[in-house]
């Protein structure tokens, strides 16, 4: 079945980096553009970044631009986010998912994996 | 702030219908897709699209969209849909992707 496993968080001081990893499975992973979404303790959904079916195109949020930076290697079924330059307010867990497009007007995400927990903390 | 409004808490009573709604510009022209999230859970998509609801979702979960407002309707809402509800659309200004701000469903 379709499957996402993140993998990399964990406890960071500011100003450091790290680099969350995604593996996909159970499906054509070359086939679908690919994002990062997190949720901060207590709070909402809040989309991070995406990167095109074939690497080639990456968009950011305002507050990570510049720090983070997503990559894929379709030849292993990969999506990583490196992380740098980090900050207090990107603690969150951090999931990645796969876009879906049926129609020009109708995406979807799915399925999210069970997310990685980044805390920024001296 | 999102894009995407939605009304913080809703409530509904045991086997009542609810709708949670979701409002934005966008869903003018893209449709929003709806996921449920219980605590300690990663989010589950439950509707999207103009009708359409993955397999494993029970039929009492709903969708329509009028004008700028996306709705998730339960009808029959049971115990075990309790929980945060976030819809999901394109952006209209800054980023391509937003999410509402989440509905907190309780079921009495």
């Amino acid at each position: 079945q379709v499957q996402l496993v993140e993998s990399g968080g964990g406890v960071v001081q500011p100003g450091r980096s790290l680099r969350l990893s995604c593996a996909a499975s159970g499906f054509t992973f070359s086939g679908n553009a690919m994002h990062w979404v997190r949720q901060a303790p207590g709070k909402g959904l809040e989309w991070v970044a995406v990167i095109s079916y074939d690497g080639s195109h990456q968009v950011y949020t305002d507050s990570v631009k510049g720090r983070f930076s997503i990559s894929r290697d379709n030849s292993k079924n990969t999506v990583s986010l490196q992380m740098n330059s980090l900050r207090g307010e990107d603690t969150a867990v951090y999931y990645c998912v796969r876009e879906v497009t049926t129609e020009p007007t109708i995406t979807w995400f799915g399925p999210w994996g069970q997310g990685s927990l980044v805390t920024v903390s001296s | 702030s999102s894009e995407l409004t939605q009304d913080p808490t809703v409530s509904v009573a045991l086997g009542q219908t609810v709708s949670i709604t979701c409002q934005g510009d966008s869903l003018r022209s893209y449709h929003a897709s709806w996921y449920q999230q219980k605590p300690e859970q990663a989010p589950l998509l439950v509707f999207y699209g103009k009708n359409n609801r993955p397999s494993g979702i029970p039929d009492r979960f709903s969708g329509s969209t009028s004008g700028n407002t996306a709705s998730l309707t339960i009808t029959g809402a049971q115990a075990e849909d309790e929980a945060d509800y976030y819809c999901n659309s394109r952006g209209t200004s800054g980023d391509p992707w937003v999410f509402g701000g989440g509905t907190k469903l309780t079921v009495l």
